[in-house]
């Protein structure tokens, strides 16, 4: 079954750039996507079709793929960004990272 | 306004079948370019797929629980429902329907009902 990989952790002080990975076979054929999932909350989509924005969702957040690697990029990082993100893609099913949890 | 609200047991004792419904509102599930996934998340882990449902009644599911899982809808009442055999204790989760946009090479879940919390225990 296809795998995707994402770090377990990425620490990042405020105001400063996080940047969290995702990577797979054949990821440069398939659409990347992004979720924020806060405890207790639902997920919620923060990048569509690799690099788009939502409806509003802030300008900080941005999506990159170059090849098989996708990274989510949160500019001026806030306290209220602290989540763990998941990357997503449709192969032949539905296929989620691990995660990786964003200390802020 | 699209809105998904899962409903059903909150505790499931195992080997038990678990059936949870999916209601769905502001849309319909034979709107071609709309499905309906169920995704888990156990406490502490990460998402996890589990099935689909398109709006022409086809039907996707995990490979790895493939025998356990069958998803089903009834258009007329805006629901699916998933059912899930032999519960374990490790299926315990909260367990998400979300709404699949579907363009054919894009598919991603751009709406989330609230989840529901389903225990395996004895």
């Amino acid at each position: 079954s296809y795998e995707l990989a994402q770090p377990p952790s990425v620490s990042v002080s405020p105001g400063q750039t996080a940047s969290i990975t995702c990577s797979g076979d054949r990821l440069g054929d398939l659409y990347v996507y992004w979720y924020q999932k806060k405890p207790g909350q639902s997920p919620l989509l923060v990048i569509q079709q690799n690099s788009k924005r939502p409806s509003g969702i802030p300008e900080r957040f941005s999506g990159s793929k170059s090849g098989n690697i996708a990274t989510l990029t949160i500019s001026g990082t806030q306290a209220m960004d602290e989540a763990d993100y998941f990357c997503q893609v449709w192969d032949t099913t539905a296929v989620f990272g691990g995660g990786t949890k964003l200390t802020v | 306004q699209v809105t998904l609200k899962e409903s059903g047991p909150v505790l499931v004792k195992p080997t038990e079948t678990l059936t949870l419904t999916c209601t769905v509102s502001g849309f319909s599930l034979s709107n071609a370019g709309m499905g309906v996934s169920w995704i888990r998340q156990p406490p502490g882990k990460a998402l996890e797929w589990l099935a689909h449902i398109f709006s022409n009644d086809e039907k996707s599911y995990n490979t790895s629980l493939n025998s356990r899982l069958t998803i089903s809808k009834d258009t007329s009442k805006s629901q699916v429902v998933l059912a899930v055999t032999n519960m374990d204790p490790l299926d315990t989760a909260t367990y998400y329907c979300a709404r699949c946009y579907d363009s054919g090479d894009r598919r991603y879940f751009d709406v989330w009902g609230r989840g529901a919390l389903v225990t395996v225990s004895s």
